[in-house]
């Protein structure tokens, strides 16, 4: 079973309208879960970090957490082209020094003026 | 400079070459790491430095030599490459204690 699972996309969405991207953890006691965002042949930035079950929202970005589920989330509101990249999902299993983070392979987004 | 930078970008080598790629970071951070990204494949963690010791080595071929000289410098020492060994070389750092990590814009290696 694979550690951090994405769905690769392409996910093809109007310019305004919302992007709703997802992912799945296997290792049930990961503690902190991140959003990155890579844009073709450039290096991941932080966009979301998020520790706690629920909704953590910043700008036009929300982040949602369900430990239960082993699933957390990433929503995109007003979706612009210039969010078009791929977005990786990473999952730490614990909030130590290491920050040895997993990550999924990406979901490609692409939002359409 | 401010972040996390890497030299070379680019870099074109021989499996016979030794190279060497470099990462800085200017954030005050004591992690330092090495990912590869190779296409269809996630990122995938290769060396782990915390304070200057090396902590994680994820089964990385020996071809693949990591130096932490201290907490703001990391290379990645290269020799006897193989074709395979091409993909997108990054750099991060992360401060103790708080594990987000700052990427660096990478090293684009191809091995002929």
């Amino acid at each position: 079973q694979k550690e951090v699972e994405q769905n690769s996309g392409p996910l093809s969405v109007p310019e305004g309208a919302i992007a709703s991207l997802n992912c799945t953890y296997s290792d049930r006691g990961s503690q902190s879960f991140f959003w990155y965002r890579q844009y073709s042949g450039k290096s991941p930035e932080l966009i979301m970090s998020i520790y706690s079950n629920g909704d953590k929202e910043d700008g036009r970005f929300t982040a949602q957490l369900n430990k239960a589920s082993q699933y957390v989330s990433l929503l995109i509101r007003d979706s612009q082209p210039s969010d078009s990249a791929t977005y990786l999902c990473a999952v730490n299993r614990g909030r130590g020094s290491q920050g040895n983070l997993i990550f999924g392979k990406g979901t490609k987004l692409s939002v359409k003026p | 400079e401010t972040g996390v930078t890497q030299t070379p970008r680019h870099l074109v080598m021989g499996m016979t070459n030794k190279k060497s790629l470099k990462c800085e970071q200017h954030l005050g951070h004591n992690a330092m790491y090495w990912y590869k990204q190779s296409a269809k494949k996630p990122l995938e963690l290769m060396f782990v430095y915390s304070l200057e010791e090396r902590v994680e080595n994820n089964s990385v071929p020996s071809r693949f030599s990591p130096e932490c000289p201290n907490s703001s410098h990391l290379f990645l020492h290269l020799h006897t490459l193989q074709p395979e060994d091409s993909a997108l070389y990054l750099c991060a750092s992360s401060q103790g204690g708080v594990d987000t990590q700052y990427f660096g814009p990478g090293t684009r290696l191809t091995v002929l």
